[in-house]
């Protein structure tokens, strides 16, 4: 699976929107980026996965950038219950289930302020 | 509509105990992973079942530790003779086939005295 760069920590302002950040210039063609988080003591939580397009549903939205080489979570209003670590992963998805292992990095330790 | 459900959510063992970790996979789905998070570490992929197979166990210990998918009942993580390198949080995730997102139980701590 191809590597994944988060920044370690970012803030951000209660009711305004998060920007996260994920540099993964390996991509392979049949690896889709995934993103996590970890609130404080819980299991990791899914959030979205997208593979070229542009991706949203009710947590937040996904931007791939055309070449695919990186990728921005947005979390269009944070609130305090958003503070968590959030982790990009990149994973191949093939035919018969190759890596069905996800490989979680350091990810970005998101603060929200109030 | 229940996510993946583990218990103990706590489990305290002396040293050469044997502990057993349980996770109920959400209902449809039949493939299920076992990681380990250290303490101040990331995620660490353990193992991947599907109904009584494993698949992938490239991140499990060579010795001391099993897992098992049973055609009925939940799955089980086994660590046989524990040690205290073995303190950490062990996570259960499922999903309903290959290719799908991985949802994720809250946890079971192991502590080792």
């Amino acid at each position: 699976d191809a590597k994944t760069t988060q920044p370690t920590s970012m803030d951000c302002a209660e009711g305004r929107a998060a920007n996260l950040p994920c540099n993964h210039s390996t991509i392979s063609g049949n690896e889709y980026v995934y993103w996590y988080r970890q609130i404080h003591s819980q299991g990791p939580q899914y959030i979205i996965h997208g593979l070229k397009n542009n991706e949203t549903n009710e947590m937040a939205s996904l931007i791939i950038t055309e070449d695919r080489k990186s990728s921005t979570l947005i979390l269009p209003h944070a609130t305090l219950r958003d503070t968590a670590v959030y982790y990009c992963i990149v994973r191949v998805a093939e035919l018969r289930g190759g890596s069905e292992k996800l490989v979680f990095g350091k990810g970005t330790k998101l603060t929200v302020n109030p | 509509n229940a996510g993946v459900m583990q218990n103990p959510r706590h489990l305290v063992r002396r040293r050469g105990q044997e502990a057993r970790l349980r996770c109920s996979p959400m209902k449809g789905h039949s493939h299920v992973y076992w990681y380990r998070q250290l303490p101040e570490e990331g995620l660490k992929f353990m193992v991947y079942l599907q109904k009584e197979n494993i698949i992938d166990e490239s991140g499990m210990p060579k010795e001391r530790f099993s897992a098992e998918f049973p055609k009925e009942g939940p799955s089980i993580l086994r660590i046989q003779q524990v040690v205290r390198g073995d303190s950490a949080a062990y996570f259960c995730a499922s999903s309903p086939g290959i290719n799908q997102p991985q949802h994720f139980g809250d946890g079971t701590r192991l502590s080792i005295l």
